[in-house]
């Protein structure tokens, strides 16, 4: 079973504009969410994160967002950037025998068009 | 600090054969994680170590992988005999007191 979804394996946007992607979970035992960015032939690099207690939290040109109702979360970069272009994970934490346990979803791919 | 070491970067192999991934951990990381990146799951937690003991294995998909974390500075994922399905990237991550985890570059193993 997959706890943490990202439903759109793709995603294009015109440079400038805002780019969105979202991201859902099922397990609502976590407690921390994280977004990593990933470049071809390099690991996944941290991006931005949000803990649970939190609504928001912004870094720059990125946003995380997240509705604990709703188990969702999103991630706006604004404006979009070429160098934006990369794979995003979403990923979702909790602590599990003294370790953070993280779990992640399938990945966007994100194009900025110039 | 030079970040999480893996090695290979690269590895092609023929099936049966055994395959043996590398990991340094940044010193002073106590937690040291290894996944698995396909297209169908995106990034896979196939086994972690919490000071060097291993926490969780239930990632792990066959009891042809293996993993070891003999001391704090190095892990090894072992996978004996590799099948043609087991080609993906595989990375290592490793975490301190927070939430972040730190990924080496990734070995790309290819079971022919």
């Amino acid at each position: 079973d997959q706890q943490v979804k990202q439903n759109s394996p793709s995603l294009s946007v015109q440079e400038g504009r805002i780019s969105i992607l979202n991201c859902d979970y099922t397990n609502s035992m976590f407690d921390y969410f994280l977004w990593y960015k990933k470049y071809p032939a390099e690991g996944p690099t941290f991006l931005i994160s949000i803990s649970s207690i939190k609504d928001k939290n912004e870094d720059g040109r990125f946003t995380v967002f997240l509705n604990k109702s709703a188990k969702h979360l999103s991630l706006h970069i604004v404006p979009s950037q070429p160098g934006d272009s990369a794979v995003y994970f979403c990923a979702a934490s909790a602590l599990y025998q003294g370790a953070q346990k993280l779990v992640f979803g399938q990945g966007t791919r994100l194009t900025i068009n110039p | 600090d030079a970040g999480v070491i893996q090695s290979p970067r690269h590895e092609v192999t023929e099936m049966g054969q055994e395959v043996t991934l590398r990991c340094k951990p940044i010193s002073g990381h106590n937690s040291l994680f290894w996944y698995r990146q396909t297209m169908m799951r995106g990034l896979e937690l196939l086994i972690y170590f919490n000071n060097n003991v291993p926490i969780d294995d239930s990632g792990m998909p066959e009891d042809r992988f293996s993993a070891k974390m003999p001391n704090a500075s190095f892990s090894t994922l072992k996978i004996q005999p590799s099948e043609p399905r087991d080609s993906a990237v595989y990375f290592c991550g490793t975490g301190g007191d927070f939430d972040e985890q730190f990924f080496g570059p990734g070995t790309r193993l290819t079971v022919l």
